[in-house]
């Protein structure tokens, strides 16, 4: 079942926050961000586990709230190399890295 | 490191054609994914071998379709014939298996259209 992003695009100006949800009708185990620029491929930005264990990017944040099965990415004081398409990644079977994309949340950042 | 590397970047060829597109994962890594990305249907896992073995091929759309990884350093996914509905960006991933949870890396894609 495939993760519904909110919202699918938003426009910011450089130096404003913005925040992506991304939730699941089933449980989690993790949750995977990456971000997609035109044309290029996906990047990682961050990994969030069940339990807690978070890993990935020194200047964006994210949450993972297993009970309501939802996580959100939060970019604060947002700058022009954001802009792109982020991704949230979902895997309900521990172990098995078998993903799940949402549809994306396309951020642009305009000066 | 070079990263993962695709090839072709581009194939346009058409209807009824056989496609093969070539995958060589990071050194080192032992998991291999192929995703297929549409405007449509977004980013969607084909399938995906850990060490050269295929573990879930639930995702690939049609017996037209195969993926084989004979060795650790090369997989191959192949679609016959090609239809226009196969129209799409194919991206290779690849991780590894040890070291605790971490990140794929995808390579930059190939863009088939089929005609």
């Amino acid at each position: 079942q495939q993760p519904v992003q909110s919202p699918q695009a938003v426009i910011l100006r450089e130096g404003e926050d913005a925040v992506i949800n991304c939730s699941s009708s089933k449980a989690l185990y993790s949750v995977h961000w990456y971000r997609q620029k035109h044309g290029e491929a996906p990047v990682f930005l961050m990994i969030l586990l069940k339990g807690g264990e978070q890993k990935g990017h020194d200047k964006i944040s994210a949450s993972f709230n297993e009970k309501k099965q939802q996580s959100s990415l939060y970019l604060t004081a947002s700058q022009l190399s954001y802009s792109g398409t982020y991704f949230c990644g979902t895997e309900i079977r521990a172990g098995s890295y078998q993903l799940t994309f949402g549809k994306g949340t396309k951020l642009s950042v305009i000066p | 490191d070079a990263g993962v590397i695709q090839s072709p970047r581009h194939e346009v060829t058409e209807m009824g054609q056989e496609v093969t597109l070539r995958c060589k994962p990071i050194s080192g890594h032992n998991s291999l994914f192929w995703y297929r990305q549409t405007m449509m249907r977004g980013l969607e896992l084909l399938i995906y071998f850990n060490n050269n073995v295929p573990i879930d091929d639930s995702g690939m759309p049609e017996d037209r379709f195969s993926a084989k990884m004979p060795n650790a350093s090369f997989s191959t996914l192949k679609i016959q014939p090609s239809e226009p509905r196969d129209s799409a960006v194919y991206f290779c991933a690849s991780r590894k298996l040890a070291g605790g949870y971490n990140e794929q890396f995808f390579g930059p894609g190939t863009r088939l259209t089929v005609l």
